[in-house]
């Protein structure tokens, strides 16, 4: 039972390089999510997908691209990675009515 | 809009003594109410949930919150911490369960248990 995997777990990028990070769940939820956490600051919304097709913005988008390739997978991209964006991040997804299931992270340095 | 507050970022207790970790939440409409347990280099793994049903809820781990809409606080409790309890825990709040429905966090507390 995979539940949420994200990739890589791990990341060091340096300042203006492009990134993509991986998400994918096997639960067939319809809603996808990403947060990054900082320390002090819990988790914050990046974007996140109500359905297949469709994306928003959440609380911290900027800098930020994402990609609901299809049921399954929700991607997260960064054009142009920038040291404030050092941080771990998380994808999470849910069934309408239950509670978001989390991925283990991606640890993303930026140097 | 909806906001969670988490009073006291460390909290540190005995082995055996009671675990009280705090969040107050602020939503204009019935809130769903979450309790989130993250350990060391892992990702968030729910502990309990309110939705609407019992004020008291019971979860994983010995653990339970209460929802008290008087005082906008649901706050975590169990009565006998053991060391495998040190983790960070997050409360959050949605303000509804649809395909939409996002969750705000706290900023979390580290809970430390010694001998």
């Amino acid at each position: 039972n995979a539940g949420v995997t994200q990739t890589p777990k791990f990341q060091v990028l340096k300042t203006g390089q492009s990134m993509t990070l991986q998400c994918a769940q096997d639960m067939n939820h319809n809603s996808m999510y990403w947060y990054r956490q900082d320390p002090g600051m819990g988790l914050r919304l990046i974007y996140y997908s109500a359905s297949e097709g469709t994306t928003d913005k959440g609380e911290v988008p900027n800098g930020y691209n994402v990609s609901r390739l299809n049921k399954r997978e929700f991607s997260l991209r960064l054009e142009s990675a920038a040291p404030s964006q050092t941080s771990v991040y998380f994808c999470a997804s849910r069934r309408q009515g239950q509670p978001q299931h989390f991925g283990d992270g991606t640890r993303l340095s930026i140097l | 809009a909806q906001s969670v507050t988490q009073l006291g970022s460390h909290v540190s207790v005995s082995e055996g003594a009671l675990v009280l970790l705090r969040c107050n939440y602020s939503s204009s409409v019935p809130p769903y109410l979450f309790w989130y347990v993250q350990y060391p280099n892992q990702g968030l793994q729910l502990l309990l949930k309110y939705t609407s049903a019992a004020t008291l809820v019971k979860g994983i781990n010995g653990f339970e919150a209460e929802f008290k809409k008087s005082e906008t606080s649901f706050h975590l409790t169990k009565p006998s911490a053991h060391m495998s309890d040190a983790a960070e825990y997050f409360c959050a709040v949605s303000d509804d369960t649809g395909t939409a429905s996002k969750l705000t966090f706290g900023t979390g507390t580290r809970l430390q248990v010694t001998l």
